[in-house]
């Protein structure tokens, strides 16, 4: 089975700060990696799929870059709503793991 | 549109069973890929297996091999997760999400794109 492997864990930043979380898989998944956001108490929420397309309706300081094992969600500029969980996953066979998660907390 | 509604919330003893129900609208089921994922508190995401309705075939994650069983019903357009032999590390909110998968100009997009409300199950004696 493919591992994923985010880091860091988590991390402190202020409004505006550019905020860059990696993601590492255990083998090569190609592009096939998805990132999601998510916020207590709810579902994840789709932002970049196949390494670096944004998802429709997500905000353009969202992107991602990779391929093959290494992988990067970058936020340009961090906002207000953007404090929450991201998680990365591969898309390139079953089972779907995810990564452990980064939590995104104020400064 | 699809919409997931999942049943409500369980509380269960160790060593007994829970049963959480995933009803499908807005779609056909057996035109979904279905995905079962849990969430134990204050930690990630896990994935724990996938169920295709068009062939009734199901996949496990390898942890949950031999207490997991994904099945269907299609006159109700609604997918199950059944959960035995619970210990209390099972205590989770268990999600079900569909897949969508689809290619333009050489980009494969493979995602969990609905996702159920949750439904937490406690495990406690």
């Amino acid at each position: 089975d493919i591992q994923m492997t985010q880091s860091p864990s988590s991390l402190s930043a202020s409004v505006g700060d550019r905020v860059t979380i990696t993601c590492r898989a255990s083998q090569s998944i190609s592009t096939y990696l998805n990132w999601y956001q998510q916020k207590p108490g709810k579902a994840p929420n789709l932002l970049i799929y196949a390494a670096s397309s944004l998802q429709s309706g997500v905000p353009s300081r969202f992107s991602g870059s990779g391929s093959g094992t290494d992988f990067t969600l970058t936020i340009s500029s961090l906002q207000p709503e953007d404090f929450a969980t991201y998680y990365c996953q591969q898309s390139y066979n079953i089972p779907r793991a995810f990564g452990q998660g980064t939590k995104v907390e104020i400064k | 549109q699809v919409q997931l509604v999942q049943s409500g919330a369980e509380v269960k003893k160790p060593g007994a069973s829970v049963k959480v129900s995933c009803k499908v609208s807005g779609y056909t089921l057996t035109e979904l890929s279905m995905h079962w994922v849990r969430q134990a508190p204050g930690k990630g995401l896990e994935w724990m297996g996938h169920f295709d309705p068009e062939d009734a075939k199901a996949v496990y994650a390898q942890k949950f091999q031999g207490r997991v069983t994904l099945t269907d019903d299609t006159s109700t357009d609604t997918v199950n997760m059944e959960l035995t032999s619970l210990r209390s590390e099972d205590t989770a909110i268990y999600y079900c999400a569909t897949e969508k998968r689809d290619c333009s100009h050489g980009v494969c997009r493979i995602i969990f794109d609905y996702w159920g409300q949750g439904t937490l199950v406690t495990v406690s004696s």
